[in-house]
């Protein structure tokens, strides 16, 4: 069964950071491109970023670029997020998913139950 | 950016076909996907590559996608489909994953 389970998540002063990460277990996680997906308080979904299967490829969205960073440790089965110079706006619960696919992006079919990130002072 | 279009809601009676839009430019160019999210729960993907469905999810659900609009379509709706609903394409001009705002449908 695939099970993507994610942590770190928590309170921080805004310009603080954070390390999110996600366990990965049921099936082969170095073959497989990875998302962080983000959902602000009763508000819709926004693509945070993607990495893919041998982390040739790694992509974000524009609110996040220079500010977060994607990375994934295949021998721990993990994926992370590091998270800095956080803002109010960046409060959100934190999914990551997986695609179906190692490299070029095709779809999530699987993803984790979330991790709630609150940046406040 | 791609911008995807979503009406905010959607109300439909049990038992009646829900259609649910997402519009966006030449989207029928490109790969739609659907997933459906429940409160405090994961987004689960219920339609993909426009019309192709997950194993396990019912046949009532079904997509289609031409033009500037893709559509979600749920046959002989259910109480246990209401949910917040999700489209998703892939913008290759700009290596983007991009959503659609969200349609809530309400089972009346």
């Amino acid at each position: 069964e695939v099970q993507l389970v994610e942590s770190g998540g928590g309170l921080v002063k805004p310009g603080g950071s954070l390390r999110l990460s996600c366990a990965a277990s049921g099936f082969t996680f170095s073959s497989y491109s990875m998302n962080w997906v983000r959902q602000a308080p009763g508000k819709g979904l926004e693509w945070v970023s993607s990495i893919s299967s041998s982390s040739s490829y790694i992509y974000y969205a524009d609110s996040v670029k220079g500010r977060f960073t994607i990375s994934r440790d295949n021998a721990k089965n993990s994926l992370y997020l590091q998270m800095n110079s956080l803002r109010a706006e960046d409060t959100a619960v934190y999914y990551c998913a997986r695609d179906v696919t190692g490299e070029l992006p095709e779809l999530f079919d699987y993803w984790g139950q979330g991790t709630l990130v609150t940046v406040s002072s | 950016s791609y911008v995807l279009t979503q009406p905010p809601s959607v109300s439909v009676a049990p038992g009646k076909t829900a259609r649910i839009t997402c519009g966006g430019n030449n989207i029928g160019s490109k790969s739609v996907h659907w997933y459906q999210q429940k409160p405090g729960q994961a987004p689960v993907l219920v339609v993909y590559d426009d019309s192709d469905r997950p194993s396990g999810i019912p046949e009532r659900f079904s997509g289609s996608n031409s033009g500037n609009t893709a559509t979600l379509t749920i046959s002989r709706v259910e109480a246990g489909d209401e949910a917040d609903y999700y489209c998703q394409v892939w913008d290759s001009s700009s290596d983007h994953w991009v959503f659609g705002g969200g349609t809530k449908l309400t089972v009346l």
